[in-house]
């Protein structure tokens, strides 16, 4: 169990420009969460997966936002045409969901903190 | 929606007890409580499901009132790694994506 792991731990970049963000779950976690959390907040809800499916995507996510798990392991968010508002620390979650238990304890990676210029 | 917590923050003396508060205006079926310390993940505390148990873990533990769709979570005897922001989270279904709420700051002074 190495943990579930993101990257980069930062990112700086100009408004207008794009950004990816990539998590890797723990190997056998079949389901994977993203999180955007601003100082003194708790983590907010962004889109989840239960394998390779997104279950469900924000209502308050724009459109620029989009998530990826295309194999059901790695997953990938990318943000198009970033705006100052999207500064913040995005975290990556993943757990072990079964067919008889849900809600599942959820593993963080450290984040990636973005930061727009 | 997010649940709401109570208090916003706490200021205790090692040794002293504290008690954390989650609810929320809608039924309930898990309250998940996690904390996270400066700079750091949020880390698992425990989850209570539905059917109102009590859950411990060293010294601190945690209640789910079902009706009231109330969970608290108790911190007796506090110790100075006891410090850092309490999360909670619930969620509707034991399916359903976990919503947190915005958290409860726990500062212990010696």
């Amino acid at each position: 169990d190495t943990g579930v792991s993101q990257d980069p731990r930062h990112k700086i970049t100009k408004r207008g420009q794009n950004v990816t963000f990539r998590c890797d779950p723990i190997s056998e976690h079949n389901r994977l969460y993203w999180y955007r959390q601003t100082l003194g907040q708790g983590p907010e809800f962004l889109t989840y997966f239960q394998n390779e499916a997104q279950l469900e995507k924000s209502r308050l996510l724009s459109d620029r936002f989009s998530a990826e798990r295309p194999k059901g392991s790695f997953s990938t968010l990318e943000i198009q045409r970033t705006e100052q508002g999207d500064s913040a620390m995005y975290l990556c979650a993943s757990s072990l969901e079964t067919a008889t238990h849900g809600n599942q304890p959820q593993h963080f990676g450290d984040g990636t903190r973005l930061s727009i210029l | 929606q997010q649940p709401v917590q109570s208090p916003q923050a706490v200021i205790l003396r090692e040794g002293e007890d504290a008690v954390i508060n989650c609810s929320s205006s809608k039924a309930l079926y898990s309250v998940h409580w996690y904390r996270q310390k400066h700079g750091e993940a949020p880390v698992f505390l425990m989850i209570l499901l539905k059917g109102g148990e009590q859950k411990g873990h060293d010294k601190i533990s945690a209640s789910f009132n079902e009706k009231k769709q109330q969970s608290s979570l108790y911190l007796t005897a506090s110790q100075l790694s006891y410090s850092g922001t309490y999360f909670c989270g619930t969620a509707k279904t034991s399916y359903d994506k976990v919503i947190f709420g915005p958290g409860t700051s726990l500062s212990v002074i010696p």
